[in-house]
């Protein structure tokens, strides 16, 4: 059974540096989310993409940040000019429409 | 946006006790999920339930939608139990489908 996979599992930066993440989803999932989650609090929605239309973003999501998923199956999330305040673990999720979410096991990113 | 709240948002037993962990949410939604967070923060999914009752186990879960509420039973806590508990719903209403809401979680920790 091959769930959702994210790579790296860590990423330790320098400020202003550029930082790329990978999600691999369930293979016949459409649906793929990015989600972040900074120390004592839930995950907060990032992005998301049906097929590899990106349907939507978060306010959360600045032009730092882009995503992208360019034959609907795995996704990169790339992080421009990165700042403390980015450190978090970023999570990605995947599931069919309408459906039931899985999630990887993330990718804590640490900016010195 | 839907606001989640979860409650309570510590909670130590000991092993062998009996919980319940609340998720209120403000409006109308297509789904509801119940995750367990472990240690190295990879999210388990527990139960997928926008209404209804399931059982899993030692677990159990209620979805009362038309009162915006949701319960997560946890019956003779074992240690491996401890974690956070995350409530996660999806908004019906709007153009925003399919992301996931977070509640803050219920840290639970269960002594041997």
């Amino acid at each position: 059974d091959t769930g959702v996979s994210q790579d790296p599992r860590h990423k330790i930066t320098k400020r202003g540096q550029n930082v790329t993440f990978r999600c691999d989803p369930i293979s016949e999932h459409n649906r793929l989310y990015w989600y972040r989650q900074t120390l004592g609090q839930g995950p907060e929605f990032l992005t998301y993409f049906q097929n590899e239309a990106q349907l939507e973003k978060s306010r959360l999501l600045s032009d730092r940040f882009s995503a992208e998923r360019p034959k609907g199956s795995f996704s990169t999330l790339e992080i421009q000019r990165t700042e403390q305040g980015d450190s978090a673990m970023y999570l990605c999720a995947s599931s069919l429409v309408d459906n039931e979410q899985f999630f990887g096991p993330g990718t804590r990113l640490t900016v010195l | 946006g839907i606001q989640v709240e979860q409650s309570p948002p510590d909670l130590i037993l000991q092993e062998g006790a009996n919980s319940t962990l609340r998720c209120n949410f403000s409006d109308s939604v297509n789904n509801l999920q119940w995750f367990h967070q472990n240690p190295w923060g990879q999210l388990i999914n527990l139960f997928y339930i926008p209404s209804g009752t399931k059982q899993n186990g030692r677990l159990s879960a209620t979805t009362v939608a038309t009162e915006r509420y949701s319960l997560l039973y946890i019956s003779s806590s074992q240690t491996t139990d401890s974690g956070v508990y995350f409530c996660a719903v999806e908004y019906r209403g709007g153009t925003s489908y399919g992301k996931l809401t977070f509640g803050q979680g219920t840290i639970l920790t269960v002594h041997p």
